[in-house]
């Protein structure tokens, strides 16, 4: 049973756009999430987290939304660069204890000049 | 520094040999993993220390064995593999807590011949 969902495979956007990608959840106990950026071959690297008592975290081009009522959040990328293209993975922190991260499928970002 | 340094990078080895990977991080966290990633697949959760104690095993076969030296060190002891445990392996770690963020090294890319 996955609990963290992220439904979109891929993403297409022009650069200078925003990108928002998308993640829903399961567990209502879940109460941290994170976003990771991965390129091919290389360790995911942390972007931006946000804990469940707030509903966005914004941290330069980067910003979550968390609806808690919706069990989804969203990462928005403004504006959207090259480099950026990636996969991105949600993940959330599970709260059941031993420090266990459970990660979406992931969504690969292209962005295009 | 956030830096979770793995090595090696890349390892071939035999389905009859023993080999290890290891990873290092000066972070004080008291929390390590490792996660195996096959490709277009999310992370998946293999182990997790925690004060360098095993505190989860996903049912993973006894031909992987963990081990935690101290709190800084992590190694992954691999014999008899089979082809399809050929993966990126990737080593994290976080302070204990969910509600802090994960970093992960490089990986070390394994290729079972």
């Amino acid at each position: 049973d996955q609990q963290v969902k992220q439904n979109s495979p891929s993403l297409s956007v022009q650069e200078g756009r925003i990108s928002i990608l998308n993640c829903d959840y399961t567990n209502s106990m879940f109460d941290y999430f994170l976003w990771y950026k991965k390129y091919p071959a290389e360790g995911p690297t942390f972007l931006i987290s946000i804990s469940s008592i707030k509903d966005k975290n914004e941290d330069g081009r980067f910003t979550v939304f968390l609806n808690k009522s919706a069990k989804h959040l969203s990462l928005h990328i403004v504006p959207s660069q090259p480099g950026d293209s990636a996969v991105y993975f949600c993940a959330a922190s599970d709260p059941g204890g031993y420090n266990k991260l459970i990660f979406g499928a992931g969504t690969r970002l292209a962005v295009h000049p | 520094d956030t830096e979770v340094t793995q090595t090696p990078k890349h390892l071939v080895m035999g389905m009859t040999n023993k080999k290890s990977l290891k990873c290092e991080q000066h972070m004080g966290h008291r929390a390590m993993y490792w996660y195996k990633q096959k490709a277009k697949k999310p992370p998946e959760l293999m182990f997790v220390y925690s004060y360098e104690k095993l505190s989860i095993n996903e049912s993973v076969p006894s031909r992987f064995s963990p081990e935690c030296p101290n709190s800084s060190l992590l190694n992954l002891h691999l014999h008899a593999l089979q082809p399809e445990d050929s993966a990126l392996y990737l080593c994290a770690s976080r302070y204990t807590g969910e509600t802090t963020e994960a970093f992960f090294g490089q990986g070390t890319r394994l290729t079972v011949v």
